[in-house]
């Protein structure tokens, strides 16, 4: 069974859209995270939630909305989708914040604005 | 300059080599993941150390907290080992992951 599952896995959409990438942890973790890959493969946090709260918000436009309906759960949504936003996005998660367990990783959502 | 530093960022390699991969960073931290990622693209957490050594099967990964340097070494590299390997310290003050830009490693039979 997969640990972290992301879906979907490829997002093709044009500029100006809106949409969702959804994320799930059958783990039982409490923290979870949203990474972005950019094109040069660098990896940036964006987000973190522990047990449905937000606790790490780094810089990202406020386009970016993320959404924990549970712990197990942490969607992301984006509005007005921007060329820039071209990325691949990774959700990950790990028992708890501080945790000396590794993070898990979803196998990403590759988004591309048209 | 960056607060992690990987090198070398492309390494080529027989298979069979003994590889190294280097890791500095500049930050406090708690402790540094290494991890992998194939050309499809998932990621893998390989370790997670915060002191001394670990080994898992040919790869070993070594941290030194004074010199904040880290090293993840592969014994008898095969060309199933060629990936992206990405050194992650995790920031001791914010708790998040600062990533490295990636070692690019190609193993040829």
């Amino acid at each position: 069974d997969t640990a972290v599952s992301q879906t979907p896995k490829y997002l093709v959409t044009q500029m100006g859209n809106d949409k969702s990438i959804k994320c799930e942890q059958n783990l039982g973790h409490d923290t979870m995270y949203w990474y972005k890959q950019d094109s040069k493969k660098f990896l940036k946090i964006m987000f973190s939630y522990n047990n449905k709260e937000l606790i790490i918000n780094e810089t990202v436009p406020n386009r970016f909305s993320p959404k924990s309906p549970d712990k197990a759960h942490l969607n992301l949504h984006i509005n007005s989708l921007e060329l820039g936003d071209s990325a691949v996005y990774f959700c990950a998660s790990s028992p708890n914040m501080g945790s000396n367990q590794p993070q898990h990783f979803g196998d990403g959502t590759r988004l591309s604005i048209l | 300059k960056n607060e992690v530093e990987q090198s070398p960022q492309n390494l080529t390699a027989q298979e069979g080599e003994f590889i190294t991969i280097n890791c500095s960073y500049s930050v406090g931290i708690s402790a540094l993941h290494w991890l992998q990622q194939h050309p499809g693209g998932g990621i893998v957490s390989l370790f997670m150390l915060s002191s001394g050594k670990k080994k898992h099967g040919r790869l070993i990964a070594t941290i030194n907290i004074q010199e904040k340097h880290s090293s993840l070494h592969i014994t008898a590299s095969h060309p199933r080992d060629s990936a992206v390997y990405i050194c992650a310290p995790r920031s001791y003050n914010t708790d998040k992951l600062i990533f490295g830009t990636g070692t690019r490693l190609q193993v040829f039979p």
